[in-house]
Formats: structure tokens, C-alpha cells, sequence
């Protein structure tokens, strides 16, 4: 029962460098999403996939790109990271949308030094 | 725009106590309303969600309510466990985000922490 996997779990960048978080889902789910969780601001959608060769900005997106590689596998990019992306980030898939259940992955602790 | 209000933690309480979290919510439309719960070191997991105002979610103990008058969805566990300590996510669909794709808000989150 893996459900939605993330790595690396932990991840300390300087600024300035680049880094790619990968999430994988198996249980053949059309949606795909990426949150970042900081302290009393709750989760923030940054992107998401609502299916396989497409993709969109949610609330946060500057500063990321995504891409959803093929239905399992959909991932975060930090091309340039800077200290405000220090975060905690969650991948989570769906069946279909929001009104369903979102199954989440572990978490990606990120510090941006 | 779409917002979800939960109140500020930490909650503490003792064992078997009675447990209330409230959120309350602004939308326009008619959105479903979930909780999600956060246990130390995992990723969230629906907790328990309500689709049309009067519906009440249920899971585990807890309950919450979708009370349209109100724009609330408190959610309720009548004696808490030391296990049920986590951090609480109250969170909306929202119907309007573009696209016509629904779209989770949540709130900043609830955590409780509960004594023997």
C-alpha cells in the first residue's frame, strides 16, 4: 500500500540552487497537486494536474514548475531557490478533483539557506 | 474570495474530555467542507467531509455539522484520546476556481494535544 510517494523526505539548498521533488501515486489517479505548508497559513496550493498532460497554477506558483511526467509521477522544480521556499512541501492525488478525497504524501522538509 | 477561519491552538485538554474546534467558512456557491487531520511526521488524511448544508460527517468519534445559516463546520469528538492528538485542517472545495476545477482551501490548522 505505498499510496502517494515523495523524496526525498529532507532537503537543505543554498540559495541560488536548483532542485527537483518527485512524487509518485499508484493507485491510478487522474489528479495530481502540489502544496507548501508554512506555520498558520495552512496549506497553499502551488500547482496542480487535473490529468495526464496537463497542468496549472494554483495560489503560489512563482518561483516553481511542475510536470507531470505521465499519470503516476508529477514533479516540483525550484530552478532558483530563494529563503521564502523554506517550507514544507506535500504532493497529494485525487480520482478526479477536489471534492473528492485527496490522499497526501509524507512531506519535503525544505530549508533554503 | 474564499476563506476558511479556524481557531487558534494549541488545544490542550485531558483524556476523555470533550473536544471542539471550530471553522467557520466564507464561499460563494455551495462548497463541500472537510476536516483533514495531520499526525506528527505524516502527510494530512481526510478526517471526515460534508457535501450540502444539514449533512453530518462522521468518522473515528468526531462529527461536524454544515450549518449554511451559520457558515460553520465545527468539528466535535465527545471523550478525546491521547492518540487524537494532531494538528486539524478545516478546508472548502471551492466551485469557482477557474477552469470550472474544484480547488481545496484550508485552513491554517488546529493542533491539539491530549494529557493522560
Amino acid at each position: 500500500n505505498a499510496g502517494v510517494t515523495q523524496t526525498p523526505k529532507f532537503q537543505v539548498l543554498k540559495t541560488g540552487q536548483s532542485m527537483t521533488l518527485q512524487c509518485a501515486q499508484d493507485m491510478n489517479h487522474n489528479s495530481m497537486y502540489w502544496y507548501r505548508q508554512d506555520p498558520g497559513m495552512g496549506l497553499r496550493l502551488i500547482y496542480y494536474s487535473a490529468s495526464e498532460g496537463t497542468t496549472d497554477k494554483g495560489e503560489v506558483p512563482n518561483g516553481y514548475n511542475v510536470s507531470r511526467l505521465n499519470k503516476r509521477e508529477f514533479s516540483l522544480r525550484l530552478e532558483s531557490a530563494a529563503p521564502s521556499q523554506t517550507s514544507v512541501y506535500f504532493c497529494a492525488s485525487s480520482p478526479r478533483g477536489a471534492n473528492e478525497k485527496l490522499f497526501f504524501g509524507s512531506g519535503t522538509q525544505l530549508s533554503v539557506l | 474570495g474564499n476563506s476558511v477561519t479556524q481557531m487558534e491552538g494549541p488545544v490542550t485538554l485531558s483524556e476523555e474530555a470533550f473536544l471542539t474546534i471550530n471553522c467557520t467558512y466564507t464561499a460563494t456557491g455551495y462548497p463541500s467542507l472537510f476536516w483533514y487531520v495531520q499526525y506528527p511526521g505524516e502527510g494530512l488524511q481526510l478526517l471526515l467531509k460534508a457535501t450540502k448544508a444539514d449533512d453530518k460527517g462522521s468518522n473515528k468519534g468526531f462529527e461536524a455539522t454544515y450549518r449554511k445559516e451559520t457558515t460553520s463546520f465545527h468539528l466535535e469528538k465527545g471523550s478525546v484520546q491521547v492518540s487524537d492528538s494532531a494538528v486539524y485542517f478545516c478546508a472548502l472545495s471551492d466551485p469557482m476556481f477557474s477552469g470550472g476545477y474544484n480547488k481545496l482551501i484550508f485552513g491554517a490548522g488546529t493542533r491539539l494535544a491530549v494529557h493522560p
